[in-house]
């Protein structure tokens, strides 16, 4: 079954509204990585998360990672119709032996 | 920038099938994946390889098979094509480097129907 469990699983925005996906872990996870795939394209390097409750930002991007490293979150302030397109996480541990697991994705449509 | 080619966009096969899917990247990479991409279901992890010579089964290995002769090219073989391997395959790559903490690198993607 799913090891990294993401919600939602489609969201659909007015252009200007925020968005946000989660992604969770059953185990403790060394590392989370996040991507977008935009529609007909292919999966796209976002960011890396390591540390415990770390933050980072891209712009109009938040990431966060969870203090206990189990659960990470993308939030998108006042999204754009550029911003459409599939959110995945992946998350590595020893315990998927150091594998990246993805999560199922987060599916972003935006009304202007 | 690092380019991962994948040989077809698309491929239409019949069931009972040989089927060869190709994956070639230009960085020198030493770790190569295949995953194939259902809707609900993400990413999952078929093969990957962390060298020339060298396969790890991932989650969903059945009925696939993988080869890697030379470093930038890892190939992922359906032996016999079943209309349940009608999906988009994604090939990856990524450095050995950082403890894991390399990104991935995909191909735009293979959408192989089989009929």
């Amino acid at each position: 079954g799913q090891q990294v469990m993401q919600i939602p699983q489609y969201q659909h925005v007015q252009e200007g509204e925020d968005f946000t996906t989660y992604c969770n872990s059953s185990t403790t996870l060394s590392n989370i990585q996040w991507y977008k795939q935009r529609p007909g394209g292919h999966p796209v390097f976002l960011i890396q998360l390591v540390k415990s409750g770390e933050v980072k930002k891209q712009k109009r991007l938040t990431f966060q990672f969870g203090e206990a490293k189990k659960n990470s979150s993308l939030h998108i302030t006042a999204t754009q119709t550029t911003d459409v397109g599939t959110y995945f996480c992946a998350g590595r541990t020893l315990v998927y032996g150091n594998k990246l697991v993805f999560g199922a994705g987060t599916i972003l449509r935006v009304k202007s | 920038d690092v380019k991962v080619t994948q040989s077809s966009r698309y491929l239409v096969k019949r069931t009972g099938e040989k089927v060869f899917l190709e994956c070639v990247q230009d960085m020198d990479h030493e770790n190569m994946f295949w995953y194939r991409q259902d809707p609900g279901l993400g990413l999952r992890l078929i093969y990957f390889s962390y060298d020339v010579k060298m396969k790890e089964k991932g989650d969903i290995p059945e009925g696939y098979s993988v080869s890697r002769e030379k470093k930038e090219r890892f190939s992922l073989i359906l032996e016999s094509a079943s209309t349940n391997q009608t999906s988009m395959y994604l090939c990856a790559s990524s450095l050995a480097t950082g403890g894991g903490h390399q990104p991935q690198h995909f191909g735009d993607g293979t959408r192989l129907s089989i009929l």
